[in-house]
């Protein structure tokens, strides 16, 4: 089972901020990286799943990186708005078997 | 709407009580979990199925029995619990196509108080 570490563990941004935080894993025995989105209230939901070093990728205004060597990824949210409050959860998966480990999340909050 | 359901979405229960609670995908998905979320602690991972054969189980008591009859459903039968496992328990689904890079619906949680 893989460590998985995120920070900040919580952030508070006013409207139209850029903001980005980090998920750290073991470089040794990666296989993938996810991120989801947990708002209140409502299931997790899939952003995006990441395998490649120096993997990018995105959707709208949200976008991440990926460094599997010194096993990290960032996750970059443009022009924060209050409906990206939610909590982002990453999640490394090993080479071996099918479970995901996940870090504990950072909590953004957007005040309008 | 993940197309992922979960019922009970509350349940309270004596420690002496048996009750199950019901997952289903509507998703076409072969891959089916259970996570746990208690207070301050990551999602953590209980069992997973894969095309009904339980796959993975991350060292969870036997007070806790998974059951998947078919692709769709998931159980999780639970007995003589204890107060710590007072949580919110998640399911999820994917379709495994062996490449390890499926990403996971989650269903909206069944928050547990056990009393």
């Amino acid at each position: 089972i893989l460590n998985v570490e995120q920070s900040p563990q919580s952030l508070h941004v006013q409207e139209g901020d850029s903001t980005n935080f980090t998920c750290s894993f073991p470089s040794s025995n990666f296989y993938a990286l996810h991120w989801y989105r947990w708002e209140t209230a409502k299931s997790p939901e899939a952003l995006f799943v990441m395998t490649l070093n120096g993997d990018e990728k995105k959707k709208g205004r949200i976008s991440a990186t990926l460094n599997t060597k010194e096993g990290y990824s960032y996750l970059y949210i443009k022009g924060s708005q209050p409906e990206d409050s939610a909590t982002y959860l990453c999640a490394a998966r090993g080479n071996a078997g099918n479970m995901l480990t996940f870090g504990g999340g950072t909590r953004l909050m957007v005040k309008p | 709407e993940t197309g992922v359901t979960q019922t009970p979405r509350h349940l309270v229960m004596g420690m002496t009580n048996k009750k199950s609670l019901k997952c289903e995908q509507h998703l076409g998905h072969n891959a089916m979990y259970w996570y746990k979320q208690s207070a301050k602690k990551p999602l953590e991972l209980m069992f997973v199925y894969n095309f009904k054969e339980q796959t993975e189980n991350n060292s969870v008591p036997s007070r806790f029995s998974p059951e998947c009859p078919n692709s769709s459903h998931l159980f999780l039968h639970l007995h003589t619990l204890q107060p710590e496992d007072s949580a919110l328990y998640l399911c999820a689904s994917s379709r495994q196509t062996g490449q390890g890079r499926e990403e996971q619906y989650f269903g909206p949680g069944t928050r547990l108080t056990v009393t």
